[in-house]
């Protein structure tokens, strides 16, 4: 069973909101990632980390931050949330294991934002 | 542009029967492919990893394929059940993971 928790489960703020979307694993996992997902379509990678104090980009991270402070944390900041932000955000994690590297995937933060 | 390309119409099938899913990459050249199930509002659980160098693996009912030189990989679930439907994901080991956008399954009893 995967240890890994996103919070909150569902969240409903307005335009213009500073948001902070949490991620933690309790696996010692070095390798984080966040994806967004709309319904029926494919997971886009935001951002992903190898381990502390690194953060790489992925396709959408433009509109959003994150940080690696703790192996065990990975948050996700969206400074100005705008409606184009409702979506499903799922955190990710995996060991660096060569070519056995799979992800175990939080049950994921709904986000709507008016 | 880089692209990974799934069935994209839902597939239907009735219980027992054998489901067969497609992933077609192109632009990419990935040491191994991943396929995962997703079911409605939870993240994907990985189920079955195939490297480059392996043709075939399999686990209980489940049977993947790749073939690097078609840039293919085929997903099959023997003697379907309805507990098997799902969305089902490929994804590509490079740097980093990239996934398609899913095959929806339905199994009827």
């Amino acid at each position: 069973e995967a240890d890994i928790y996103q919070t909150p489960r569902y969240l409903v703020i307005g335009t213009g909101k500073k948001i902070t979307l949490e991620c933690s694993q309790t696996m010692g996992h070095d390798k984080m990632y966040w994806y967004q997902q709309d319904p029926g379509m494919e997971l886009h990678l935001i951002h992903y980390s190898y381990g502390v104090n690194s953060t790489e980009k992925g396709d959408l991270s433009s509109e959003s931050t994150v940080s690696r402070i703790r192996t065990e944390h990975f948050p996700l900041t969206l400074e100005s949330a705008r409606p184009s932000h409702t979506s499903q955000y799922l955190c990710a994690s995996s060991a660096l294991q060569g070519a056995d590297e799979k992800l175990f995937f939080g049950s994921g933060t709904q986000l709507s934002v008016l | 542009s880089q692209k990974i390309e799934q069935n994209s119409e839902a597939l239907n099938i009735q219980e027992g029967k054998t489901a067969t899913l497609t992933c077609n990459y192109t632009n990419y050249s990935p040491a191994y492919l991943q396929w995962y199930r997703q079911d409605p509002g939870r993240g994907p659980v990985f189920l079955l990893l195939i490297r480059e160098n392996e043709k075939e693996k399999r686990k209980e009912r489940l049977k993947v394929t790749f073939d690097t030189t078609l840039k293919q990989s085929l997903f099959h679930i023997t003697a379907s059940q309805p507990a098997d439907s799902a969305t089902y994901l490929c994804a590509l080991g490079t740097n980093d993971m990239r996934f398609g956008a899913g095959t929806r399954l339905t199994v009827k009893p």
